[in-house]
């Protein structure tokens, strides 16, 4: 089963807006991963956040991390055209393999 | 460096055909592990391995087999290919230490299973 559910399952949004996603899992975790996928490419790593981590920014990237609520979220701030794609969470449970969720669909309109 | 890449890009079988997946990565990873992604349902582990020789089950193994013989391959094996066996397949690698957990991800296998 999968450990982490994505949630709006798609999101829509005009070009510089930002975009929230979130994401929730069930057990315990060593750290929590987001990555993205563009249409039929293979997935790319985009932030970690350790479990004793609340908050993390890369670029336009924030990551917070709540594991007293079991949840996540990503932002993206001044989304661009560029970042049409799914995004997907994985947790890991210290065991180096992770347990990924269905994924958000992100589309930026021009 | 390569990354990982993945052979071949696309296949079509027969239900009761065999073939097998090649991943190979040039980044002297550890770990390497095999996925499904079936739509609306995200990643799937199928097997992975923590070091040349070794292979473990994953969430999905049945119906598939491994095998590690060399550090910087990992095999993907379909014996007898059935049409729930349609997936898009990746393969991953990561270091397998603390403080290295992200995994970099080929660029995928459509299997089409008639």
């Amino acid at each position: 089963s999968q450990q982490g559910e994505e949630d709006p399952q798609a999101l829509s949004i005009q070009e510089g807006e930002n975009a929230t996603m979130n994401c929730s899992y069930k057990t315990s975790i060593n750290n929590l991963q987001w990555y993205r996928q563009n249409s039929g490419r293979g997935l790319v790593h985009l932030i970690l956040i350790r479990s004793n981590e609340r908050e993390k920014h890369s670029g336009r990237l924030r990551v917070t991390l709540d594991t007293s609520k079991k949840s996540s979220s990503l932002l993206i701030t001044a989304s661009r055209a560029a970042d049409t794609a799914s995004y997907f969470c994985a947790t890991d449970a210290n065991d180096y393999k992770l347990s990924f969720g269905a994924g958000t669909t992100v589309t930026v309109r021009a | 460096n390569a990354g990982v890449t993945q052979t071949p890009k696309f296949r079509v079988l027969k239900t009761g055909q065999s073939m097998t997946l090649l991943c190979a990565q040039d980044m002297n990873h550890e770990y390497m592990y095999w996925y499904r992604q079936d739509p609306g349902m995200g990643l799937r582990l199928i097997h992975y391995s923590v070091g040349e020789g070794t292979t473990a089950k994953g969430e999905v193994p049945d119906g598939y087999n491994v095998s590690r013989l060399k550090k910087q391959n990992f095999l993907l094996g379909l014996e007898s290919a059935a049409p729930s066996q349609t997936s898009v397949y990746f393969c991953a690698s990561n270091k397998g230490t603390d403080g290295q957990e992200t995994q970099y991800f080929g660029p995928g296998t459509r299997l089409l299973v008639l």
